[in-house]
């Protein structure tokens, strides 16, 4: 079946210029969340959706960050006027929250942002 | 503050031998520890789930330990293969919360 999808897989910018990130979770997982990796870095959370709840914002590292997500599925997250440090890898992964399969993550491939 | 290490040296064995990933952590108390593995380029792969009150748990050829006494989770591979070779990243998740937290990883290195 389908698993998470991402785009674009590559995002070359202007320092300054807004970017949006899309992603395409697994139908029917009900969370949803966003990390960004740095070279060499672990993953950093920068928030969650789960279901029709409020998300969970407390990783997005400035007001630059927000996300949202549609009808309980797509996502899309935006950096506003981008900055160097923003560049990384920004993964998606969709969940099936329950107690037999506790919170195992699908990841999609990620997109890479570039900011020059 | 919380912290989660893995060694950030790259793991090289031969193949055939039992490779053996260490997480350790501080200041934390998962109820939960998950292995993942990540190839250059691509998302992780969740590949394990250890409760608290789990030893050991076992997969093909995986194998996890918990110790919340040490504070630490061994990840065994044994039979190493080249296609082993990845990033291997520890997650651990306190009771009632879904969001885990990543260690850095540790990428492994299996020689034929």
């Amino acid at each position: 079946g389908a698993g998470v999808s991402q785009s674009p897989s590559n995002k070359v910018t202007e320092k300054g210029k807004d970017v949006e990130l899309r992603c395409d979770p697994i139908s029917g997982h009900t969370a949803l969340y966003w990390y960004r990796q740095s070279l060499g870095q672990g993953l950093e959370f920068l928030i969650y959706f789960q279901g029709n709840s409020a998300p969970d914002k407390s990783g997005l590292p400035s007001d630059r960050f927000s996300a949202e997500r549609t009808g309980g599925s797509v996502s899309t997250l935006t950096i506003q006027r981008t900055q160097q440090e923003d560049s990384a890898v920004y993964l998606c992964a969709s969940s099936l929250v329950s107690v037999s399969s506790y919170n195992e993550q699908f990841f999609g491939p990620g997109t890479r942002l570039t900011v020059l | 503050s919380q912290k989660i290490e893995q060694n950030s040296e790259a793991l090289n064995i031969q193949e055939g031998k039992t490779a053996t990933l260490t997480c350790n952590y501080t200041n934390y108390s998962p109820a939960y520890l998950q292995w993942y593995r990540q190839d250059p380029g691509r998302g992780p792969v969740f590949l394990l789930l250890i409760r608290e009150n789990e030893k050991e748990k076992r997969k093909e050829r995986l194998k996890v330990t918990f110790d919340t006494t040490l504070k630490q989770s061994l990840f065994h591979i044994t039979a190493s293969q080249p296609a082993d070779s990845a990033t291997y990243l520890c997650a651990l998740l306190s009771g009632g919360s879904y969001i885990p937290t990543f260690g850095r990883g540790t990428s492994l290195i299996v020689h034929p």
